[in-house]
C-alpha cells in the first residue's frame, strides 16, 4: 500500500515564524502536491512537483514556497506565518494520471 | 478555467438506504478524468471511484456507483445500502492533462443515521 506521511498532525506557531511542513511518500511516485483545506472552500492546490528540484505553482501559492531535494520528500515552507494561513494542509502523491494518495494532514494554527 | 460544483453541503441518509451526491463541472476539454474522494472524520482522504471521460459505461465499486452524464457535465455518486462507516466528507474532483492537476469541489458532508 502507498503510504504518505506528514511530519506533524497538529502544529501551533506564532505570527512571523518560519514553518516547515514535511511530506514523505514511499512508493517512488514522481508527482507530489500540497493542498490547503478550508471549510466551504474544499481543497486548493498550493504547489506541486513532477520531479526532483522541479516545482509548479498551484492556485494559491502566495505566502508559500516548496522544496523537493529528494524524490520521496516534498516540503512546504511558510516563510513568515500569518493568521490567515491557519488551515489544514494535505500532502498527496501520484504516479502519472492515477489517483492521488493523501497523507493524514497537518492542522496548523498560527496565533 | 475548470470548476467543480457540489451544491449539497450536507446530506443525511438512514442506514441501509441509498443516497446520491451530486457534482457538476465546467470544462471545454474532451479528455479528462473524474474522481470521488472520501474523507472520514480525522482520517486520511481515500479514493472511492474513478471515471474516464472517454468511457461511456458508468464506473462501479461495490456499493458505490456513478451516473456520468458527459453532455450535461454531471457526475453523481450513488451509495447503496449505506453503512455507518460511509459517514464522511465526499469530494468530487476533475483532472485533465492540460492543467495536470486535480480541481476539487467544496465537498458534501454525509451523515448516516440509524
Amino acid at each position: 500500500d502507498v503510504k504518505v506521511t506528514q511530519s506533524s498532525r497538529y502544529l501551533v506557531k506564532r505570527t512571523g515564524e518560519k514553518v516547515f511542513l514535511e511530506c514523505v511518500q514511499d512508493m517512488d511516485h514522481e508527482n507530489m502536491f500540497w493542498y490547503r483545506q478550508d471549510p466551504g472552500l474544499g481543497l486548493r492546490l498550493i504547489y506541486f512537483s513532477y520531479d526532483v528540484k522541479m516545482k509548479e505553482k498551484g492556485d494559491i501559492p502566495e505566502g508559500y514556497s516548496v522544496s523537493r531535494e529528494k524524490k520521496e520528500r516534498f516540503s512546504l515552507i511558510l516563510e513568515s506565518a500569518s493568521t490567515n494561513q491557519t488551515s489544514m494542509y494535505l500532502c498527496a502523491s501520484s504516479l502519472g494520471v492515477a489517483e492521488q494518495y493523501f497523507g493524514p494532514g497537518t492542522r496548523l494554527t498560527v496565533t | 478555467a475548470q470548476t467543480v460544483t457540489q451544491s449539497q453541503p450536507e446530506m443525511s441518509v438512514q442506514e441501509a438506504e441509498t443516497v446520491t451526491l451530486s457534482c457538476t463541472y465546467d470544462t471545454s476539454e474532451s479528455d479528462y478524468y473524474l474522481f470521488w474522494y472520501k474523507q472520514p472524520p480525522s482520517r486520511q482522504m481515500i479514493l472511492v471511484i474513478r471515471q474516464e471521460a472517454y468511457k461511456q459505461q458508468n464506473a462501479t465499486e461495490n456499493r458505490f456507483s456513478v451516473n456520468f452524464q458527459k453532455a450535461a457535465k454531471s457526475f453523481s455518486l450513488k451509495i447503496s445500502d449505506s453503512q455507518l462507516g460511509d459517514a464522511a466528507m465526499y469530494f468530487c474532483a476533475y483532472f485533465t492533462g492540460t492543467a495536470s492537476k486535480l480541481t476539487f469541489g467544496t465537498g458534501t458532508r454525509l451523515q448516516v443515521t440509524l
